[in-house]
């Protein structure tokens, strides 16, 4: 079964500073999605980010920036001039491309992020 | 707003009880996820269902059970609560099968077992 591994439970950024978010995956497959999810404290799950493996270049979203080296099976999460309103949990998640478990989400632990003035 | 409607929002029951929450899609989306929050377990998948048939099971107890009926909508029975049982339930919609298309999560329904 996939696997996701977030190793930093919290991290604390200054406002517009730039912090990075750390995720690691385990898959044998070659077809998949990346994806990083922000839930502030409304509970509401926030799509940030999408990569897609076959792609080679690396996904940016305003802000938002990832860092996907896929043979390292690493997909850090890059927020550039933090603001107060990304103060969030942050959960990075894989999803196959194919096979029975198309479309199922696999989450990692989650990070959670501090924003401070 | 995502489109996708969970119901209700809170939810306080007693262990040994049965409750049943509701999801409805974005409009036209055919599948529909279901998911558990928990602090011991994390984001868990529970069930998918596309077009009112059952596609793919994950960590789901057998005391749970889902369905998605003619109008797309679905539901998540959870029956013979335990403590444990209490968690964030999130279900998510999207069109179809292919794994290019996005999620979009409903705001969730918060299950208290006292």
């Amino acid at each position: 079964a996939q696997t996701v591994t977030q190793s930093q439970p919290e991290m604390s950024v200054q406002e517009a500073e730039t912090v990075t978010l750390s995720c690691t995956y385990d898959t044998s497959e070659s077809d998949y999605y990346l994806f990083w999810y922000k839930q502030p404290p409304s509970r509401q799950m926030i799509l940030v980010i999408r990569q897609e493996a076959y792609k080679q270049q690396n996904a940016t979203e305003n802000r938002f920036s990832v860092n996907f080296q896929k043979a390292a099976k690493s997909f850090s999460l890059k927020i550039s001039d933090s603001q107060l309103g990304d103060a969030a949990m942050y959960f990075c998640a894989y999803r196959s491309g194919r096979g029975s478990t198309l479309g199922r989400l696999y989450f990692g632990r989650g990070t959670q992020l501090t924003v401070w003035p | 707003d995502s489109g996708v409607t969970q119901t209700p929002k809170h939810l306080i029951t007693a262990t040994g009880q049965r409750v049943t929450l509701r999801c409805s899609p974005r409009s036209g989306d055919l599948s529909v996820y279901w998911y558990q929050q928990s602090l011991d377990q994390g984001l868990q998948f529970l069930i998918h269902y596309y077009n009112g048939e059952e596609r793919a099971k994950g960590n789901i107890l057998e005391r749970f059970s889902a369905q998605q009926f003619p109008d797309l909508h679905s539901e998540l029975n959870l029956s013979s609560l335990e403590l444990g049982d209490s968690a964030l339930y999130f279900c998510a919609s999207t069109p179809g099968l292919t794994g290019t298309e996005k999620l979009f999560f409903g705001s969730g329904t918060q299950l208290s077992v006292l």
